[in-house]
């Protein structure tokens, strides 16, 4: 069955420290792929998208993905963590055509100060 | 941007009611919308796609009836809660794209409070 998933529900990360936050899919084929970001009592923001080329994709506030085909795997990083960057992460898959998203789980980060 | 507003951000009624949530496209054509519901620390769940000026495709579960979907224009798309009652006190947001390669925009969401 076609799937997405995000392995930790919960992550906790010093500011200033590195960030990546884990996404795994299902699919026959190489989906497109993207990150949102969910601040409480929100909707959505997109962070960045990849649909096909580089597989390193640099998308807002300083975040970027790597999709790795081998590992159908699209991870989110950051190297520095800022505080404001406490939300709740979702991975979502779209197989092809129609825009309809698939999401994960999603993953809820908290920054220590 | 692509901006998506989606009105009211909040709605607090009586079980029976029943409940209009817009959302609009302020700055592109929308010709698919999507409606999802969000339980509380879970993910977002499609509960239809909906087309400019044809009929709502839901997802398997969702009652259409409950749940009436309208596209009239490639910028406006309303979801009515019908008879609303305690379960249905959920989260909805509704995302718009252009289509294509574009990705879905999301609204701000409407929290559903039913007594």
């Amino acid at each position: 069955a076609q799937s997405v998933t995000q392995p930790d529900i919960h992550i906790t990360v010093s500011e200033g420290a590195s960030l990546e936050l884990r996404c795994n899919y299902s699919y026959g084929a190489t989906p497109y792929l993207f990150w949102y970001v969910q601040s409480p009592g929100q909707g959505l923001q997109l962070l960045l998208k990849y649909f096909s080329g580089d597989t390193l994709v640099q998308g807002i506030k300083g975040f970027e993905a790597e999709f790795k085909r081998s590992q159908s795997s699209f991870n989110l990083r950051k190297p520095s963590v800022h505080w404001s960057d406490a939300a709740e992460y979702f991975c979502a898959v779209e197989p092809g055509g129609g825009n309809k998203l698939t999401f994960g789980t999603g993953t809820q980060l908290k920054v220590e100060l | 941007g692509a901006v998506v507003s989606q009105h009211p951000s909040r709605v607090i009624c009586k079980s029976g009611t029943s409940v209009k949530i817009e959302c609009r496209s302020l700055d592109f054509q929308a010709t698919t919308m999507f409606w999802y519901r969000q339980f509380p620390k879970q993910s977002l769940m499609l509960m239809a796609t909906s087309n400019e000026g044809s009929k709502a495709t839901y997802e398997q579960g969702v009652e259409k009836d409950k749940f009436l979907i309208n596209h009239a224009s490639l910028t406006l798309s309303t979801l009515t809660v019908t008879s609303a009652h305690p379960e249905d006190s959920s989260f909805y947001i509704c995302s718009a794209t252009p289509g294509g390669t574009q990705p879905q925009h999301f609204g701000d969401g409407t929290r559903l409070s039913i007594l």
